[in-house]
């Protein structure tokens, strides 16, 4: 299994609304990303998770909160969203986040609709 | 100042031609060179890495290295239309907390026929 599964695909929620972004990897990878990519924009780094432990928060909005509840798991809370946190939401892993010489897998993103 | 930057095009090659693209970064202690090609609303995909100084080739593919010109490029021969999309550079370098991949903000390659 060589895949990084996201769910859902597409999201849209109120500015009031709370909801859960899932990423799911069953490659062993130890080290965990959260990415932002707004349209015609590269993918901006929000959180890497290493050995299930949070080691960069990239100054995120409290508004995310992420959450590793296992080696395989993922998960992104979103609460009090605003508009122009609408985005497409990449997760990815790799074999360790100390390990330079891996790129990252990339899951398919969960496009995310604040209305 | 931008960590890694790139043209943004679009590049356009007629097919079977050569495209280059090019990227260069600013963070002399980057470690590991990606490139990622994206597809109009689809995630990136990793289709190349070097690390060490020089050419590297898979296929149609040849990445090169220069670290002491802190510059990366990419070859693509015999361009296909299939071809066609954003290509985005991406540097690992080490941060406060661990390393970040970071990305340029691509290059547009259109392919045509």
């Amino acid at each position: 299994d060589t895949e990084v599964t996201q769910t859902p695909k597409h999201l849209v929620m109120g500015m009031t609304n709370k909801k859960s972004l899932k990423c799911e990897q069953h490659m062993g990878h130890r080290a965990m990303y959260w990415y932002k990519q707004k349209a015609k924009k590269p993918p901006e780094l929000m959180f890497v998770y290493s050995y299930e432990k949070l080691s960069i928060n990239e100054s995120v909005p409290s508004r995310f909160s992420p959450e590793c509840p296992n080696s395989s798991l993922l998960n992104l809370h979103l609460h009090a969203l605003q508009p122009e946190d609408s985005a497409l939401y990449l997760c990815a892993s790799s074999q360790d986040a100390l390990m330079i010489n891996y790129g990252y897998t990339f899951g398919s993103g969960t496009r995310l609709t604040v209305v | 100042q931008k960590e890694v930057e790139q043209n943004s095009g679009p590049l356009s090659v007629p097919e079977g031609a050569i495209a280059s693209l090019n990227c260069t970064y600013s963070d002399r202690g980057s470690q590991s060179f990606f490139w990622y090609r994206q597809y109009s609303g689809k995630s990136p995909e990793l289709i190349m890495s070097i690390y060490s100084n020089g050419d590297k080739e898979d296929g149609r593919f040849t990445a090169q290295l220069n670290k002491a010109s802190q510059y990366v490029s990419l070859l693509i021969r015999d361009s296909q239309p299939s071809d066609s999309a954003t290509y985005l550079c991406a540097v690992i370098h080490p941060g406060g907390g661990g390393n970040k991949l970071t990305f340029g903000t691509g290059t547009q390659l259109k392919v045509e026929l």
